[in-house]
């Protein structure tokens, strides 16, 4: 089976920079993925992490360790509108299932 | 191009009564997979078409789920009899098969808002 477990909450001030972390423990793993999704509204693919190290994506970057069982989302210059949940999720297999970790809801204040 | 669509946008049922859920991918997307978040929690896996073939299924709560996709193209998602605790946002999101190296979007649906009563 694969569990991914992420804080469950994180408050941050606008403009300033935030960490979203993940532990997982999956078989099959191939790589880890990012998704956001406001209230209401389907997610939304951010970032894709198949090799260890940090990708890179305009005020988002995500990083991979597969050593450690650990990834993280940084956000960075946030935004009012950055208010939303976010989710790491776990890619295995050879037809690329994908397991959503536990979602952090992420409140961005003035 | 147009996105995954999902028809109903919402449903509301009473208990015993019976529902199914319409989900069309992205043209030309082989994997499909189905969602659902509970109470504003985690994104719990449903199944997993790949092409009309279920890939895994092994997140389907019990038979009174029925997933479908004829043709590998829609996939439908019937509850029967629904009970109180299948409330929820059921989501679809597609996706192609791509090397595992490469980054692998699902392109989800806006999701049917499911109540029963």
């Amino acid at each position: 089976g694969q569990s991914l477990e992420q804080p469950s909450e994180v408050t941050a001030v606008e403009g300033a920079i935030v960490q979203i972390n993940c532990t997982y423990q999956t078989s099959g793993f191939y790589g880890l993925s990012w998704y956001q999704q406001h209230d209401g509204g389907a997610p939304t693919f951010l970032s894709y992490n198949g090799l260890d190290g940090l990708e890179e994506t305009g005020r988002f970057s995500s990083f991979l360790s597969r050593s450690d069982s650990y990834g993280y989302l940084l956000l960075q210059e946030l935004q009012m509108k950055d208010s939303a949940s976010y989710f790491c999720a776990g890619v295995s297999g050879g037809y690329q299932k994908v397991t959503f970790g536990t979602g952090t809801k992420l409140q961005v204040i003035p | 191009e147009a996105g995954v669509t999902q028809f109903p946008s919402h449903s509301v049922i009473e208990k015993g009564q019976t529902v199914t859920l319409r989900c069309d991918p992205i043209s030309g997307h082989d994997n499909l997979y189905w969602y659902r978040r509970v109470m504003g929690k985690e994104i719990k896996f449903l199944l997993h078409f790949v092409k009309e073939s279920k890939q895994d299924e092994s997140g389907m709560p019990n038979n009174r789920f029925l997933a479908e996709r004829t043709g590998g193209t829609y996939s439908t998602l019937k509850v029967q009899p629904a009970e109180l605790e299948d409330s929820g946002v059921y989501f679809c999101a597609s996706s192609q098969i791509k090397d595992v190296t490469e980054a692998t979007e699902q392109f989800f649906g806006p999701g049917t808002r499911l109540t029963v009563l």
